[in-house]
């Protein structure tokens, strides 16, 4: 079945880092683009990171530019967003989605979503 | 960033009904507009892309359509699987942004 699941989120204090992960199934992981799409009922959806299917290129909002870290393990068909500093503003059910495009580049098209994973920043 | 706005809001119809959802861009995006539906409780799905074309296995009832500034989402005849939020995304430029999404309700 043709698959993306997040895992690792839940609730901090801001400051702290959580780190998530995205296991994906069913298609060539090491061929597509990858991002990290956040929603929340007050802002709806917003992008947030970008990486390129051989982990070469990333991208960030500007929001979180400096505090998160998108990374990838094409070995384990694996996707990472690393959240360090995490302020309130960052609480969010966090998607992790597929490009459209194969190879390198971006169509910024996303075909697949996993569930999403919830993130919690509350003292 | 460019900034995307949709109406209505919310909408009500019935099933059968003939619904058009407007997405407006705060500059010329081209035909960079995608759209997606999402279901209560699941992820969004692609639905369109770019303006006019349908992404695989999705039902000719929809349509889009639009250039420049202004697009439409056209549902022709809605089905009971079809009430739902919709969100339009630009991918003109980066970074890509959505609009706050329309949702869809049953009259």
């Amino acid at each position: 079945e043709v698959q993306l699941v997040e895992s690792g989120g839940g609730l901090v204090r801001p400051g702290g880092s959580l780190r998530l992960s995205c296991s994906a199934s069913g298609f060539t992981f090491s061929t597509y683009t990858m991002h990290w799409v956040r929603q929340t009922p007050g802002k709806g959806l917003e992008y947030v990171s970008t990486i390129t299917n051989d982990g070469t290129s990333t991208l960030y909002a500007d929001s979180v530019k400096g505090r998160f870290t998108i990374s990838r393990d094409n070995s384990k068909s694996t996707l990472y967003l690393q959240m360090n500093n995490l302020w309130t503003d960052d609480s969010a059910t966090y998607f992790c989605v597929k490009d459209t495009r194969r190879g390198h580049g971006y169509n910024w098209n996303f075909d697949l979503w996993g569930r999403g994973t919830l993130v919690t920043v509350s003292s | 960033d460019v900034q995307l706005t949709q109406s209505p809001s919310s909408v009500s119809a019935s099933v059968g009904d003939r619904v058009t959802i407007t997405c407006r861009a705060s500059r010329d995006i081209s035909n960079w507009l995608a759209w997606y539906q999402q279901r209560p409780g699941q992820a969004p799905s692609l639905l369109i892309y770019p303006a006019s074309s349908l992404h695989t296995g999705v039902p000719s009832r929809f349509s889009g359509s639009g250039s420049g500034t202004d697009f439409t989402l056209t549902i022709s005849s809605l089905q009971p699987e079809d009430f739902a939020v919709y969100y339009c995304q630009q991918t003109s430029s980066f970074p890509i942004t959505f609009g706050q999404g329309t949702r869809l309700q049953n009259k």
